[in-house]
């Protein structure tokens, strides 16, 4: 089973200011995929930063960045410079990886219950 | 290149009606899954497809099906609505070998 836990239902931000987003997870998948999605009030989920399990370095995407602590099962995103259109619903999620003779296939993903970031000028 | 579309964007119906939702995947993406997203539940997993398979589902009732066909489009289908489908269903597309998953814009479904 996996599980995503964001503790934050709410986050304010001053425009151009850095802001940290939290996530843990817990999952029995030795291999798995961690995710940061944005969701605008227009619905749509649009992806931002992924991060494997095994990855040595933590994943960086322009002004995002996956601090990933294994030990810890923390996921944290880091955005930095934050501007107005950065103001939405951000999801974790993850998903399990499993390799067989048939090659590599994916689990569900599971998401957390979502941070609203709002950021101000 | 193209997005993942999902049509319609939005749908009124009344309880007890049935519903078909449509989801294109990206060019050359043949896995398919589909969420459901409500205020007090959050994201769900309905269920997913690959090459015309069903490879997971979710723990929803058997009123929710889906389907995917040849061209990896899929559709969804709710049979006798409840007022606790009202929600946002959203399909994401991605490549068997690939981790990452992109979503469509969604279908916004209200049931009166």
């Amino acid at each position: 089973a996996q599980k995503i836990t964001q503790t934050q239902p709410g986050m304010f931000v001053q425009e151009k200011e850095a802001v940290t987003l939290d996530c843990t997870y817990d999952t029995s998948d030795p291999s798995y995929g961690l995710f940061w999605y944005k969701q605008p009030s227009s619905g749509e989920m649009i992806f931002l930063i992924y991060q494997g399990s095994y990855d040595q370095q933590n994943a960086t995407e322009g002004r995002y960045s996956l601090n990933f602590q294994k030990a810890r099962k923390s996921a944290n995103l880091v955005i930095s410079a934050s501007q107005l259109g950065d103001s939405a619903m951000y999801f974790c999620a993850m998903r399990g990886r499993r390799t067989n003779a048939g090659g590599t296939s994916y689990g569900k993903l599971t998401f957390g219950q979502g941070t609203i970031l709002t950021v101000h000028p | 290149k193209a997005g993942v579309t999902q049509t319609p964007r939005y749908l009124i119906k009344t309880r007890g009606q049935q519903v078909t939702l449509s989801c294109s995947p990206i060019s050359g993406h043949r896995s398919v899954s589909w969420y459901q997203q409500t205020p007090g539940q959050g994201l769900q997993f309905l269920f997913e497809y690959f090459s015309e398979t069903q490879r997971n589902k979710g723990n929803f009732p058997g009123r929710f099906s889906g389907r995917q066909f040849s061209n990896s489009r899929s559709e969804m289908n709710v049979s006798t609505l409840e007022l606790g489908d009202s929600a946002l269903y959203l399909c994401a597309s991605s490549r068997r070998d690939s981790t990452e998953a992109f979503f469509g814009q969604g279908t916004r479904l209200t049931v009166v």
